[in-house]
């Protein structure tokens, strides 16, 4: 099976700032990479689909890069409803893992 | 608009047996591979199982294999997850998820195994 990574795990930021999480394969996924915005409550939601492409509906500030094992998301100006939980997840060979999860909160 | 509706949750004892269902509307359900996922209580996303679009392809994680089975409708777009032997790590939110993208997710329903 393949292993996802992410780091860090949890992160504190202001609203304006960039934010950088990055996750890592065990081994080459290609691009095959999906990020996933979650809130306490509720269903994750697709942010970013093979690596680089913004899901529709999705703000711009949000963007990811990378390919074969290590990839990052990246939040240009963090936005007071972005504070979330992120998830990466292989979806390159069955079973289709995700990686830990990165707590966004308010510095 | 893409919805699935996730039902069949509820509270069993070790061992027992439930089985979830997914309805679905808004596309068009048949050309679709559909996801099972789910999330304990307090942790991190689990890829459980998934079934193509005609039901002729079917993998499943490691954990649950031999002891669950997805299954589909597609006249009645619904999707369904039986649920045998049943254990206390069985325990957690599960979601139906659209496609190899997993870009629409149901609200998920609770699945609480504990005697």
């Amino acid at each position: 099976d393949i292993q996802m990574t992410q780091s860090p795990s949890s992160l504190s930021a202001s609203v304006g700032d960039r934010v950088t999480i990055t996750c890592r394969a065990s081994q080459s996924i290609s691009g095959y990479l999906n990020w996933f915005q979650q809130k306490p409550g509720k269903a994750p939601k697709l942010l970013i689909y093979a690596a680089s492409s913004l899901q529709r509906g999705v703000p711009s500030r949000f963007s990811g890069s990378g390919s074969g094992t290590d990839f990052t998301l990246t939040i240009g100006s963090l936005q007071p409803e972005d504070f979330a939980t992120y998830y990466c997840q292989q979806s390159y060979s069955s079973p289709f893992t995700f990686g830990p999860g990165t707590k966004v909160d308010i510095k | 608009e893409v919805q699935l509706v996730e039902s069949g949750g509820g509270l069993v004892q070790p061992g027992g047996s439930l089985r979830l269902s997914c309805a679905a509307s808004g596309f068009t359900f048949n050309k679709y591979w559909l996801n099972w996922v789910r999330q304990a209580p307090g942790k991190g996303l689990e890829w459980v199982a998934n079934i193509k679009s005609d039901g002729s392809e079917i993998y499943y994680v490691d954990s649950v294999r031999g002891r669950f089975t997805v299954s589909r409708d597609n006249a009645k777009n619904s999707l369904f997850l039986q649920m045998n032997s049943l254990r206390a790590e069985d325990t957690a939110v599960y979601y139906c998820v659209t496609g190899g993208y997993f870009d629409y997710w149901g609200q998920g329903t609770l699945v609480t195994v504990s005697s």
